[in-house]
């Protein structure tokens, strides 16, 4: 069984580039979660993908989008960085039956500094 | 709206120690509940997930945690503490309608020799 991947491991872009973070889910997961995790604190949830929609948001304002595929696989992206948009993006999959229902499987992160 | 709060920002023991890191969330029903380790560098691993079934669960590497409704805790316990403990814990609470976990601010284990 693969677990949550997440590409790239770090990446380094400047104020008011645009950046795109990719995740593959657990197999036999339909439901992908992102959080953003700043230095020191706890993660945020920033939207969660289900069936290629989005199900529900968190306080994230719209330059942070995303995308689910056919296969489960999600894509976050983030318009007009900003510097206080550096932080640790964890990507989490989780089926909506199961033994395993409601609990979220994460992945390793995604490092993202803006300069 | 819920939210978890975590007693105590770093917590140290020695090894061979009682761990016990705080956790308390607010919720007038109460939510499944989860214990989170993240190690430097890494993403979040599950410890343990209360999900109604036993107040008490057990979980990994040796880990436990109560359920108390009374006092709307959650604490998570060990009965001696591993060098490799050391590491990150969040506490966090999910909301029922989706499946969007509220996390605590984490608490820090520092084991000591």
């Amino acid at each position: 069984e693969t677990g949550v991947t997440q590409s790239p491991t770090h990446l380094i872009k400047t104020r008011g580039q645009q950046v795109t973070l990719r995740c593959s889910s657990q197999s036999g997961h339909n439901t992908v979660s992102w959080y953003q995790q700043a230095l020191g604190q706890g993660p945020q949830f920033i939207f969660q993908y289900y069936r290629e929609e989005e199900n529900g948001r968190g306080n994230f304002p719209p330059r942070f989008s995303g995308l689910q595929f056919p296969n489960y696989s999600s894509e976050l992206n983030v318009n007009a960085l900003e510097l206080d948009d550096s932080a640790l993006y964890l990507c989490a999959s989780s089926s909506t039956s199961g033994a395993s229902y409601n609990e979220q499987f994460f992945g390793p992160g995604t490092r993202l500094t803006v300069l | 709206a819920q939210s978890v709060t975590q007693l105590g920002s770093h917590v140290s023991v020695s090894e061979g120690a009682l761990v016990l890191l705080r956790c308390n969330y607010s919720s007038s029903v109460p939510p499944y509940l989860f214990w989170y380790v993240q190690y430097p560098n890494q993403g979040l691993q599950l410890l343990l997930k209360y999900t109604s079934a036993a107040t008490l669960v057990k979980g990994i590497n040796g880990f436990e945690a109560e359920f108390k409704k009374s006092e709307t805790s959650f604490h998570l316990t060990k009965p001696s503490a591993h060098m490799s403990d050391a590491a990150e814990y969040f506490c966090a609470a999910l909301n029922t309608g989706f499946q969007k976990l509220v996390f605590g601010t984490g608490t820090r284990l520092l084991v000591s020799p």
